[in-house]
């Protein structure tokens, strides 16, 4: 049963362009959705987060659009640049579990120049 | 503060044989989690400690597998028997009381 699911699972965005990465969850009992940054042969990275109490934050070029009612939440990578070429993982938490992350499957982006 | 280490970062085994892989979380994290991932894949969890305390396993983990947090510091984690099907990157994250986790790099685990 996968709990979040995430698309597209890879994106090719020109440099300076917008990308976008889509992720659905089914249960609702999660409240707490970071997004994951990971170069090969590395640990995923913590890029940004939010709650459900809040249906945007910002930070830099990163923002999360989440929205309670549809159970999705986007990444939005403002001004991309070949740096940010990468695995993307959206996850998402609930109380009362010791913050154990469910992830979704990826999306590779690649920044062209 | 260091990070999260993890070691050996590569490891290659044959199959049948024992392994064991060690995470150093972030000093005073009082949180550690291991988690599997596969090529093309997200993270899956495999068990979290509290202080030394292991308080949730997945099913995702065999009873081949084990882990311990002496003196809640650093961790191990032993996969007996080892298959090919265990290989995979094995991850270790920390935290503080708190839902941020910070990951390590991970450890490559290849059985041949």
């Amino acid at each position: 049963q996968q709990q979040v699911k995430q698309s597209p699972q890879s994106l090719i965005v020109q440099k300076g362009g917008i990308s976008i990465i889509n992720c659905a969850y089914e249960n609702t009992a999660f409240d707490y959705f970071p997004w994951y940054q990971q170069f090969p042969g590395k640990g995923p990275a913590l890029l940004i987060a939010i709650r459900p109490d809040v249906s945007e934050k910002k930070e830099g070029r990163f923002t999360i659009s989440f929205n309670k009612s549809a159970k999705q939440f986007s990444l939005h990578i403002m001004d991309s640049q070949p740096g940010d070429s990468a695995t993307y993982f959206c996850a998402a938490s609930k109380a009362g579990t010791a913050s154990k992350l469910t992830f979704g499957t990826g999306t590779r982006l690649q920044v062209t120049l | 503060d260091t990070g999260v280490s993890q070691n050996p970062r590569h490891k290659i085994t044959k199959r049948g044989q024992n392994v064991t892989f060690r995470c150093d979380p972030i000093s005073e994290h009082n949180r550690l989690y291991w988690y599997r991932q596969t090529l093309g894949q997200g993270p899956e969890f495999l068990t979290y400690f509290q202080n030394e305390a292991q308080l949730e396993k997945s099913r995702l983990l065999s009873d081949r597998f084990s882990a311990e947090r002496p003196k809640g510091s650093f961790s191990t984690l032993e996969i007996q028997r080892t298959e090919q099907g265990d290989s995979a990157m094995y991850l270790c994250a920390s935290s503080l009381n708190a839902d941020t986790q910070y990951f390590g790099p991970g450890t490559r685990l290849t059985v041949l």
